[in-house]
């Protein structure tokens, strides 16, 4: 079964910093872009951040102001997301996702975790 | 960064009816567009990707049209079961962009 599972969240104080997991499952993670996006309560989606399946090209929503870092184990099956200088404005269910991407074309998210919730309040 | 701008915000329409999402974006795109449905209290789902293509196991109730910056999403046939908030999202350029969003109700 194709599966993305994400932890790591939780409730953190203003300034603080947290890392979210998301562990793969069901296909090769290894040759696969991936993706965080989030969701703030009652608001749209936000595209956070995206990495290559070898880590060589890394990208970040413009509102993140260097806060944030991507990375992946590749060995672990998984995807990380170091979030640093937490404020409330990043108070979201956070979801991994994989981009399916082949021959320089990206052919949608196609699978996606069932997200972790991060609260910021103090 | 590159606007998506998308409407209506909401709709109500009647089972069997047909139903239009646009999705505006503020450059050309090419057809680096995708299409996601999300019910509540779930994570999104792709329902098409580059502009057109229907994901494997979407119903073809569901089609995308449209390239460069003007695109639309169409439910043939509304079902009950399409309840949802739909979002496109530009992935031609990074950062990449969503759309606010469409909540579509039956009536």
């Amino acid at each position: 079964e194709l599966q993305l599972v994400e932890s790591g969240g939780g409730l953190v104080k203003p300034g603080g910093s947290l890392r979210l997991s998301c562990a793969a499952a069901g296909f090769n993670f290894n040759n696969s872009d991936m993706n965080w996006v989030r969701q703030a309560p009652g608001k749209g989606l936000e595209w956070v951040s995206s990495i290559s399946s070898r880590s060589s090209y890394i990208h970040y929503a413009d509102s993140l102001k260097g806060r944030f870092t991507i990375s992946r184990d590749n060995a672990e099956n998984s995807l990380y997301l170091q979030m640093n200088s937490l404020g409330a404005e990043d108070t979201a269910v956070y979801y991994c996702a994989r981009a399916n991407y082949g021959s320089g074309t990206y052919y949608g998210m196609d699978i996606w975790g069932q997200g972790t919730t991060v609260t910021v309040s103090s | 960064a590159i606007q998506m701008t998308q409407s209506p915000s909401s709709l109500s329409a009647s089972v069997g009816d047909r139903v239009t999402i646009t999705c505006r974006a503020s450059q050309g795109i090419r057809k680096d567009l995708a299409w996601y449905q999300q019910k509540p209290g779930k994570a999104p789902e792709l329902l098409i990707y580059l502009a057109s293509r229907l994901q494997s196991g979407v119903p073809f109730r569901f089609s995308g049209s449209g390239s460069g910056t003007d695109f639309t999403l169409t439910i043939g046939s509304l079902q009950p079961e399409d309840v949802a908030t739909y979002y496109c999202l530009q992935d031609y350029d990074y950062p990449w962009t969503f759309g606010q969003g469409t909540t579509v109700e039956v009536k």
